[in-house]
């Protein structure tokens, strides 16, 4: 059975930091691009970052950018997200999600892990 | 920053026709998804590339993209298409989702 299973979601203090994982089975890992998104609590999805199957380029939400960074360790077929700097906003259910048919009219997010929360408060 | 704009919400009744639209610039030169999320539960692919069903996807879901217009198609809703719709497309460099929308069946 394709899977994907994230952990790591906690109540943080602002400015901590927090790594999530998302463990892939199911699926040959390292031939997919890896994507991480959100959704704070009642809200819609917004797409946080993305990494290409090999690791060799990432892409980041602005609001993310210079705080979070994306990863990967195919050999554990496992995805990461490290989250620095947190902010009270960052308060979310964090999925990490399968990308298919990347062409230059886009790709989609065929495969969804169950999410993990993120609740950053004081 | 590109932006996919939904209606909030649409309401059907039940075994009628329900279309949620998704709108964005030159949005019929990229590819449009749709996704079905229920409460508490992760978001499933409807739609693909425009107009294709992922396998296990009823033939009730279609969807068509032209003009700045994305649309999905529900053909005789049933009570469990119930739901929050999104669309998704990619502007050439970050992946965007329109706001949602709430389909009630009635």
């Amino acid at each position: 059975e394709v899977q994907l299973v994230e952990s790591g979601g906690d109540l943080i203090q602002p400015g901590g930091s927090l790594r999530l994982s998302c463990g892939a089975s199911g699926f040959t890992f390292n031939n997919y691009w890896m994507h991480w998104v959100r959704q704070a609590p009642g809200k819609g999805l917004v797409w946080v970052s993305q990494i290409y199957n090999d690791g060799s380029d990432r892409r980041y939400a602005d609001n993310v950018k210079g705080r979070f960074t994306i990863s990967r360790d195919n050999a554990k077929n496992t995805l990461y997200l490290q989250m620095n700097s947190l902010r009270v906003e960052d308060t979310a259910v964090y999925y990490c999600a399968r990308e298919i048919g990347p062409s230059n009219k886009g790709g989609t997010f065929d495969i969804w892990g169950q999410g993990t929360m993120v609740s950053v408060s004081s | 920053s590109y932006e996919l704009t939904q209606p909030p919400s649409v309401s059907v009744s039940l075994r009628q026709t329900a279309s949620i639209t998704c709108s964005g610039d030159m949005l019929r030169n990229k590819y449009a998804s749709w996704y079905q999320q229920k409460p508490g539960q992760s978001p499933v692919l409807v739609i693909y590339e425009d107009t294709k069903r992922p396998s296990g996807i009823p033939q009730r879901f279609s969807g068509s993209n032209s003009g700045n217009t994305a649309t999905l198609t529900i053909s005789g809703t049933q009570a469990m298409d119930e739901a929050d719709y999104y669309c998704q497309a990619w502007d050439g460099s970050v992946w965007v989702f329109g706001g949602g929308t709430n389909l009630t069946v009635l």
